[in-house]
């Protein structure tokens, strides 16, 4: 089955401890990206990866990092994590990062730093 | 400036009501998508339909239709004889050229549909 599998589906963690949060794709995928979805806000982007080690920033990169070292995976990863990253996140992939790809995305991580 | 403005935040209907949600969109460009996405309780997003610029043919799919108006760059969804299923948050999205594949969403409606 395709798919964008994400993992963990829960977190609850404490502030500055790092973390990783996986994010898997299954269908030779040259674009993933990572979202994250606050209330009121609706979704932004944190970071994209247009193909295998190639990465930039989206709109709210500050406090995270990513990699592109194969191209099914593009971990999310938090140094030091901080009470204001608590959302929900996703990761999502397309066959292009071109406009008119349709994102795939995983089931979402629910993120909580106390 | 918001770039996807959905202005319902939240929409309550009973069951067999037609519910109509409303986008607006601002781009300078001329090539661009517009997409919906579902997210019902469980969490997830799911991929609804995307239109493209240059295609103003309003679309239907089984009890859901969108209209795609340039002239007042809205992309607005009805869905058709409501159901509790129907419960979610729908966002609506855009892709311009050159953004690399980013979606900039709206922050999304609310539907709540009643028995």
């Amino acid at each position: 089955e395709a798919q964008v599998t994400q993992n963990p589906r829960y977190l609850i963690t404490v502030t500055g401890k790092k973390l990783t949060v996986t994010c898997s794709q299954n269908m030779n995928h040259e674009y993933m990206s990572w979202y994250r979805q606050d209330p009121g806000l609706g979704l932004r982007q944190i970071y994209y990866s247009m193909n295998v080690e190639v990465t930039d920033k989206g709109d709210v990169p500050e406090g995270y990092k990513v990699s592109r070292k194969e191209k099914r995976n593009f971990p999310l990863i938090l140094e030091s994590p901080s009470p204001n990253q608590t959302s929900l996140y996703f990761c999502a992939s397309s066959l292009w990062g071109q406009l008119n790809s349709p994102l795939h995305f995983g089931n979402g991580t629910r993120l909580t730093v106390t | 400036a918001q770039k996807v403005t959905q202005a319902q935040t939240e929409i309550s209907v009973v069951e067999k009501e037609d519910v109509t949600l409303d986008c607006v969109y601002e781009t300078r460009d001329t090539t661009y998508y517009l997409f919906w996405y579902k997210q019902p309780p469980s969490g997830e997003l799911v991929f609804l339909i995307r239109r493209n610029s240059f295609d103003e043919q309003n679309e239907i799919s089984g009890r859901y239709s969108w209209n795609f108006q340039k002239s007042t760059s809205s992309f607005n969804f009805t869905i058709t004889a409501s159901q509790v299923v129907d419960s979610a948050v729908y966002f609506c999205a855009l892709s311009e050229r050159g953004s690399q594949g980013n979606l900039i969403f709206g922050k999304g409606t609310k539907l709540s549909v009643k028995p």
